[in-house]
């Protein structure tokens, strides 16, 4: 089936310590995201890929760093420099930009918690 | 900007009981709309989709009807269930692609059913 996978689903992470979380799809979609959710809140857009080696900062970029290698896949890194990066994450894609009415396929999340 | 408000919630109901969840939004040109639902500890699952004025999006008992002279989108299911216990997130996207397909969220409504 296909689908989006992310991993880990539940991360722990010590203070200072960068970590990487994974994301991979097999939709054959161009284009891949990033979100962050905190409690009672919605969905704030961490970075945006469009096509492979082509990524953009969205609204709370800061203290985190992606890279898109490949089509399939495109992991986040949460770097030591986020002051509060306890949340979770989730990742999606799309076909692609002008394609389809837009909407995004979202993977299960990850949960990071910093001790 | 484009942007979305949900009616705030919590909104807890009976089993059986009607079901309304507001949502408004402001934007250029015409956007599509979508209603999310996300279960506990999970991602974001797409619930209905509307591409145009008048269009109504429907899936498992939800509907919601796109209209564009009082700029809504709200979600309604005639009878709810315990399993419809979740959180529910009203988005857009960009008509045209020229935001390169961001999806804008409300800050999403939990909805709780007793038995």
């Amino acid at each position: 089936d296909g689908g989006i996978t992310q991993s880990p689903k539940y991360l722990f992470r010590k203070e200072g310590q960068n970590v990487t979380l994974s994301c991979e799809q097999n939709l054959n979609h161009d284009a891949m995201y990033w979100y962050r959710q905190d409690p009672g809140q919605g969905l704030r857009l961490i970075y945006y890929s469009q096509i492979v080696n082509d990524f953009q900062k969205g609204d709370i970029a800061e203290g985190y760093s992606v890279s898109r290698e490949k089509k399939e896949s495109f992991p986040l890194t949460v770097t030591s420099a986020q002051k509060n990066p306890t949340a979770f994450y989730l990742c999606a894609s799309r076909l692609g930009e002008g394609i389809g009415p837009g909407e995004l396929f979202f993977g299960e999340g990850s949960r990071l918690t910093v001790l | 900007g484009n942007s979305v408000t949900q009616m705030e919630g919590p909104v807890t109901l009976s089993e059986e009981a009607f079901l309304t969840i507001n949502c408004t939004y402001t934007a250029t040109g015409y956007p599509s709309l979508f209603w999310y639902v996300q279960y506990p500890g999970e991602g974001l699952q797409l619930l209905l989709k509307a591409t145009k004025a008048d269009d109504k999006g429907s899936n498992k008992g939800f509907e919601a009807t796109y209209r564009k002279e009082t700029t809504s989108f709200h979600l309604e299911k005639g009878s709810v269930q315990v399993s419809d216990s979740a959180v529910y997130f009203c988005a857009l996207s960009d008509a045209g692609g020229t935001s390169y397909g961001k999806l804008t969220f409300g800050q999403g409504t939990i909805l709780t059913v007793h038995p």
